[in-house]
């Protein structure tokens, strides 16, 4: 699996969009790409992943560059319960490992008031 | 659904004592994930289960970690003789094909609350 770069920490003011980056300049054309969140003692949590195409559900917009070597995660109106460790994860969508995950360190992202 | 459960929440121990540690995946879930978390290496894959057959033990760091899944609803992990350096936060995840993007299926994981190990 690709290896991600991510900043070790970031800040962002309640109410404002969060954006993460990430780095996978070695992404093949078959890996996806995964967030994952940990908030504080809590184990991690699945936000969206995407292949090419800009994606968004409920918690989040995934922005994924046109040479797919970089992407970015966008909370759009971060509140302080979106205080947490984010982690990008590059990896094939199916091959029979059941999701099997490979974490960074993430970036540490802290909400402020 | 519960969710991952995991036992016990906390556990202190002393060192060379026997510790074991349990899940329960999801219902219906076919794969199933322990992992290990430190300050110092983050979050580590230590094994994993499909369809409660061990697939890929590589994470486990040595022979002092067993784990098994004698069926589709439970899992433990046992370390013996535990060690200080085991101290850490233990993760159970389960999984199952979540939806198709793509056309490709993806499998989205969930993760229990984790046990937190402390050897003396």
């Amino acid at each position: 699996d690709a290896k991600t770069t991510q900043p070790p920490s970031m800040d962002c003011a309640e109410g404002r969009a969060a954006n993460l980056p990430c780095n996978h300049s070695t992404i093949s054309g078959n890996e996806y790409v995964y967030w994952y969140r940990q908030i504080h003692s809590q184990g991690p949590q699945y936000i969206i992943h995407g292949l090419k195409n800009n994606e968004t559900n409920e918690m989040a917009s995934l922005i994924i560059t046109e040479d797919r070597k970089s992407s970015t995660l966008i909370l759009p109106h971060a509140t302080l319960r979106d205080t947490a460790v984010y982690y990008c994860i590059v990896r094939v969508a199916t091959d029979n490992q059941g999701g099997k995950l490979i974490f960074g360190q993430g970036t540490e992202l802290s909400v402020k008031p | 659904d519960a969710g991952v459960i995991q036992s016990p929440r906390h556990e202190v121990t002393e060192m060379g004592q026997e510790v074991t540690l349990r899940c329960k995946p999801i219902s219906g879930h076919d794969y199933l994930f322990w992992y290990r978390q430190t300050m110092m290496r983050g979050l580590e894959l230590l094994i994993y289960f499909n369809n409660n057959v061990p697939i890929d033990d590589s994470g486990m760091p040595e022979d002092r970690f067993s784990a098994k899944m004698p069926n589709a609803s439970f899992s433990t992990l046992k370390i013996q003789p535990s060690e200080p350096r085991d101290s850490a936060v233990y993760f159970c995840a389960s999984s199952s094909p979540s939806g198709t993007s793509g056309g490709a299926s993806y499998n989205e994981q969930f993760f229990g609350p984790g046990t937190r190990l402390t050897v003396l």
